[in-house]
């Protein structure tokens, strides 16, 4: 079965850090390009990051610029967002989704991981 | 980085079509045949319905599709059924980022 399952999520305080994982199974990981989307409570879904297939290319929303690093391991099947200086506005479900064909059809989602910031 | 333009809500009756529209620019929507269209229902993770611009996935309705002209895309739905009541984004490629839109929560009366 394809899929996609996040971990990492939880409860950090402002100016903390986090780092999400992604595994992926039931297809060939490092053939694909990823991304991260997130989603604030009732809101709408916001693009976050992207990498590309070998992970030699990277983009960030400007939102989270300078402080989010994506990156993977294809030998691990899996993709990471760490993310640092976390503000609460940063609070949100966060999911990973595959670019089947690397121009932002994300026909893969995993189910969500929640990332609450907040003293 | 600005989000695309999407109506908060539309809504129609069992068996009727609706559209949904996405404006954009010419550096997103306009420039490129890179349209997405997603469904999610509430709790869900959203679901992948048209994807370069008017291409449907395997195992989605024919009753979806997309069109684009110029910097607007547009997703129609025909055959309303309750099932598709639902929250809308269209999402765009751009060369430095992805682009989604705001969300249309659809409403089947």
């Amino acid at each position: 079965e394809v899929q996609l399952v996040e971990s990492g999520g939880g409860l950090v305080q402002p100016g903390g850090s986090l780092r999400l994982s992604c595994a992926a199974s039931g297809f060939t990981f490092s053939s694909y390009w990823m991304h991260w989307v997130r989603q604030a409570p009732g809101k709408g879904l916001v693009w976050v990051s992207r990498i590309n297939s070998d992970g030699s290319s990277t983009s960030y929303a400007d939102s989270v610029k300078g402080r989010f690093t994506i990156s993977r391991d294809n030998a691990k099947n899996t993709l990471y967002l760490q993310m640092n200086s976390l503000r609460a506005e940063d609070t949100a479900v966060y999911y990973c989704a595959r670019d089947f064909l690397a121009n932002d059809a994300f026909d893969i989602w995993g189910q969500g991981t929640m990332v609450t910031v907040s003293s | 980085q600005s989000a695309l333009t999407q109506p908060a809500s539309v809504s129609g009756s069992p068996g009727q079509s609706i559209t949904i529209s996405c404006t954009g620019t010419s550096s997103d929507v306009g420039g490129y045949n890179y349209v997405s269209w997603y469904q999610q229902h509430p709790g869900k993770a959203p679901k992948l319905m048209i994807y370069e611009v008017s291409n449907r996935p395997s195992g989605v309705s024919n009753r979806f599709s997309g069109s684009k002209s110029g910097n607007t895309a547009s997703l129609t739905i025909s055959g309303l059924q309750a099932e598709d009541e639902a929250d809308y984004y269209c999402s765009s490629y751009t060369s430095s980022s992805t682009q989604f839109g705001g969300g249309t929560k659809l409403t089947v009366l």
